[in-house]
C-alpha cells in the first residue's frame, strides 16, 4: 500500500522556521517527482513545491519562493520542507504528495499524506 | 495564472440524486489535463478522476466527467452516503498547477 506520513507541524511565531518531513513507502521513492501541496482551513489547495528525482529540477510557487526549500534523502525514502522568515499567511495543512504524468503535462497527485498542520501565530 | 471557478458553491441533495458540478477556466486548459480530487471532512483530498475523463483506481463508475477547453464537469450519477464531501478541480496544463475553490455536495 503507498502510503505519505507526513510530521513536523506545529504551533510558531511569525518570521520562524520549520522543517516538514514526509515519509514514504509501498512504492520505489526514486521513480516519482514529489510535492508539497497546502490547505489553508477553508480554502482550496495551493501547490507549494515539487522536486525530481535526483533534485535536479526543483520548482516553487511564487508565494514561497525564496523563502522554502525542498529536498528529498533517497536513502530514507523522506521529502522535506525546510520553511523559513514564515508568514501568518503560510497558515495551512500542508500535504506531501506523488506527482502523476502524462504526455508533457505537470501533472497531477496522487497519493496525499494525511497532512500536517502548520499555524504562524504571535 | 489559470483561474478555476467551480459552481455551485453548495449543492444540496439526496442520496439517490445527481450531482453535477461545473469548473471554468480562466483560459483553456491545454490537453485536457484536468483532475478532480474529493475531500471528506478531516481528510486529504482524494484523486477522482484525471485528463478530464479517466477515473483513477478505484473510483466507481458512477463517478464521470467531461469537458474541455475552458469547460469541465463532474457528474455522480446517484449519490451514495459517502459521496458527501467537497470536490476540487486542478488543472496541470499550464504553470502554477491550480485548483478551483470547490464546491461542497451536502445532504439536503
Amino acid at each position: 500500500e503507498v502510503q505519505l506520513v507526513e510530521s513536523g507541524g506545529g504551533l510558531i511565531q511569525p518570521g520562524s522556521s520549520l522543517r516538514l518531513s514526509c515519509v514514504a513507502s509501498g512504492f520505489t521513492f526514486d521513480d516519482y517527482v514529489m510535492h508539497w501541496v497546502r490547505q489553508a482551513p477553508g480554502k482550496g489547495p495551493e501547490w507549494v513545491s515539487g522536486i525530481n528525482w535526483n533534485s535536479a529540477n526543483i520548482a516553487y510557487a511564487d508565494s514561497v519562493k525564496g523563502r522554502f526549500t525542498i529536498s528529498r534523502d533517497s536513502a530514507k525514502n523522506s521529502l522535506y520542507l525546510q520553511m523559513s522568515s514564515l508568514r501568518v499567511e503560510d497558515t495551512a495543512f500542508y500535504y506531501c504528495t506523488r506527482g502523476r504524468y502524462d504526455g508533457g503535462s505537470l501533472g497531477w497527485f496522487d497519493p496525499w499524506g494525511q497532512g500536517t498542520l502548520v499555524t504562524v501565530s504571535s | 495564472e489559470i483561474l478555476l471557478t467551480q459552481s455551485p458553491g453548495t449543492l444540496s441533495l439526496s442520496p439517490g440524486e445527481r450531482a453535477t458540478l461545473s469548473c471554468r477556466a480562466s483560459q483553456s486548459v491545454s490537453s485536457r489535463s484536468l483532475a478532480w480530487y474529493q475531500q471528506s471532512p478531516g481528510q486529504a483530498p482524494k484523486l477522482l478522476i484525471y485528463a478530464t475523463s479517466n477515473r483513477a483506481t478505484g473510483i466507481p463508475d458512477r463517478f464521470s466527467a467531461s469537458g474541455s477547453g475552458t469547460d469541465f464537469t463532474l457528474t455522480i450519477s446517484r449519490l451514495e452516503p459517502e459521496d458527501f464531501a467537497v470536490y476540487y478541480c486542478q488543472q496541470y496544463g499550464a504553470s502554477p498547477r491550480t485548483f478551483g475553490q470547490g464546491t461542497k455536495v451536502e445532504i439536503k
